[in-house]
């Protein structure tokens, strides 16, 4: 089976850093994804790993760690539009399934 | 480029009638997935195909829920009767797939979702 855990909420101040962590359990593993996802809104793709190690993107990074099942996005220099969802998706080598986790949504204050 | 398009943006329905949704991925991409997404919730695999050939249904309540992708291309996600349960966004995505020279990471892309309320 597949299991993907993500805190369920979390809040930060605009221009602060924010590290959303998610942890996974998976039968076969193909790629670690994250997207953002507004309210009402489409999920967008944000980072991807395969390999252990950092990626950045601008003002966002992920990281993973294969051997610990585990990958965090950084979001650094908030802004109020970072407001969203953020949903953890592992990709299984088994075919092309994309698992989700459920989701951390972020609240940024002034 | 035009991304996936989903059909209708909401429904509003009475229990136990029948509903369906519509999505065109995005062109060239041969792997269409249908995920039901619940309010606070990620997004739960329903149904994906290769080209037209349904490769994983085994989320598919089969009972009540159908899909098809005639062609490859379009499909279409039908419920028969509708339960109060099934109030939900339905998401379609669509992706290369990684065996594709274009793939590069082969994520998903999403349409909109259809917005299913039953009454």
């Amino acid at each position: 089976g597949q299991n993907i855990d993500q805190p369920t909420e979390m809040t930060a101040t605009e221009g602060a850093i924010v590290q959303i962590n998610c942890t996974y359990q998976t039968s076969g593993f193909n790629g670690l994804f994250w997207y953002q996802q507004h309210a009402g809104e489409a999920p967008t793709f944000l980072s991807y790993n395969v390999l252990d190690g950092l990626e950045e993107k601008g003002r966002f990074s992920s990281f993973l760690s294969r051997s610990k099942g585990y990958s965090y996005l950084l979001l650094k220099e908030l802004q109020m539009k970072d407001s969203a969802s953020y949903l953890c998706a592992v990709r299984s080598n088994y075919g092309q399934n994309f698992v989700f986790g459920p989701g951390t949504r972020l609240s940024v204050l002034p | 480029e035009a991304g996936v398009v989903q059909s209708p943006r909401y429904k509003i329905i009475e229990k136990k009638q029948p509903v369906a949704f519509w999505c065109n991925p995005i062109s060239g991409h041969n792997t269409l997935y249908w995920y039901l997404q619940n309010l606070g919730q990620g997004p739960e695999l329903l149904i994906r195909y290769e080209n037209e050939e349904a490769v994983d249904d085994s989320q598919l309540p089969k009972d009540r829920f159908s899909a098809e992708r005639l062609k490859g291309v379009d499909s279409t996600l039908k419920i028969q009767p509708a339960e109060l349960g099934d109030s939900a966004v339905y998401l379609c995505a669509s992706s290369f797939g990684t065996g594709h020279l274009e793939a590069n990471t082969g994520e998903l892309f999403f349409g909109e979702g259809s917005r299913l309320t039953v009454l």
